[in-house]
C-alpha cells in the first residue's frame, strides 16, 4: 500500500528558529513529491520535487528529495508568527493520484 | 490565477439528508478531485475526474457518488448522509500536465 510519513506530527517553536519538516515514502510508481501550507482554507503549493539532490528554495522555505533513501525535508529558516500552519507532503503516484502525509502542525511563539 | 470555488464554507445536515458539495474550477482544467481531510489521516481521495462525464474511485469512495457534467463543475454527492462523514471536504483541480494541484476553501460538513 502507499504511504507517505511525515515527522514531527507537531512543533513548536520561537521566533527566529529554523525547523525541518520530514517526509518519507513508499510508493509503487514514484512522478514527484510537493509540499503544500495549509493556514485556515486551502492548501497552498510551496514546491514541486522530482530529482534527488536539487535543493529548491523560495525566500526562507528550501526543500530537497532523495530518492534513493525515499525522503524529502522542507527547512524553514529564521521563522515568522505568519509560517505557523499545518505542512502537508505528498507524493504523486502514476498519473493521476497523490498520496498525503498527515501533515505536521507548525507553531510558531513571538 | 486559478480559482476553486467550492459553494459552502460550512454545512450542517441530518443523518440520511442527501448532500451535495460543489466545486467549480476556471482554469479548464481537466483533472478534478475531491479529498476529505481528517485529523491525524490526511488528505484521503474519494473520487477524482479526468474529463467530462468520467470518474475514477479514490481510496475511500464508499457513501459517496460525483458527477462530471461540465468540465468546470465538479460535484460530490452524499446520497444518505451519515455522522461518520463529518468532515473538511476539499475539492482540487489541475491540468493533464505534471502540474500541482490548486484547492478549494473547503467544505466543513457537519451530520447530527
Amino acid at each position: 500500500e502507499d504511504k507517505v510519513v511525515q515527522s514531527p506530527l507537531s512543533l513548536v517553536v520561537h521566533e527566529g528558529d529554523t525547523v525541518t519538516l520530514n517526509c518519507s515514502y513508499e510508493v509503487t510508481n514514484f512522478r514527484s513529491l510537493l509540499w503544500y501550507k495549509q493556514e485556515k482554507k486551502a492548501p497552498t503549493f510551496l514546491f514541486m520535487l522530482t530529482s534527488s539532490g536539487i535543493e529548491k528554495k523560495s525566500g526562507r522555505l528550501s526543500s530537497i528529495l532523495d530518492k534513493k533513501e525515499l525522503f524529502s525535508i522542507l527547512n524553514i529558516t529564521a521563522t515568522q508568527t505568519g509560517d505557523s500552519a499545518v505542512y502537508l507532503c505528498a507524493v504523486k503516484e502514476g498519473a493521476q493520484k497523490l498520496v498525503f502525509g498527515q501533515g505536521t502542525r507548525l507553531t510558531i511563539n513571538p | 490565477d486559478v480559482k476553486v470555488t467550492q459553494s459552502s464554507r460550512y454545512l450542517v445536515k441530518r443523518t440520511g439528508e442527501k448532500v451535495f458539495l460543489e466545486c467549480v474550477q476556471d482554469m479548464d482544467h481537466e483533472n478534478m478531485f475531491w479529498y476529505r481531510q481528517d485529523p491525524g489521516l490526511g488528505l484521503r481521495l474519494i473520487y477524482f475526474s479526468y474529463d467530462v462525464k468520467m470518474k475514477e474511485k479514490g481510496d475511500i469512495p464508499e457513501g459517496y457518488s460525483v458527477s462530471r457534467e461540465k468540465k468546470e463543475r465538479f460535484s460530490l454527492i452524499l446520497e444518505s448522509a451519515s455522522t461518520n462523514q463529518t468532515s473538511m471536504y476539499l475539492c482540487a483541480s489541475r491540468s493533464r500536465d505534471n502540474s500541482p494541484l490548486h484547492f478549494g476553501n473547503g467544505t466543513r460538513l457537519t451530520v447530527t
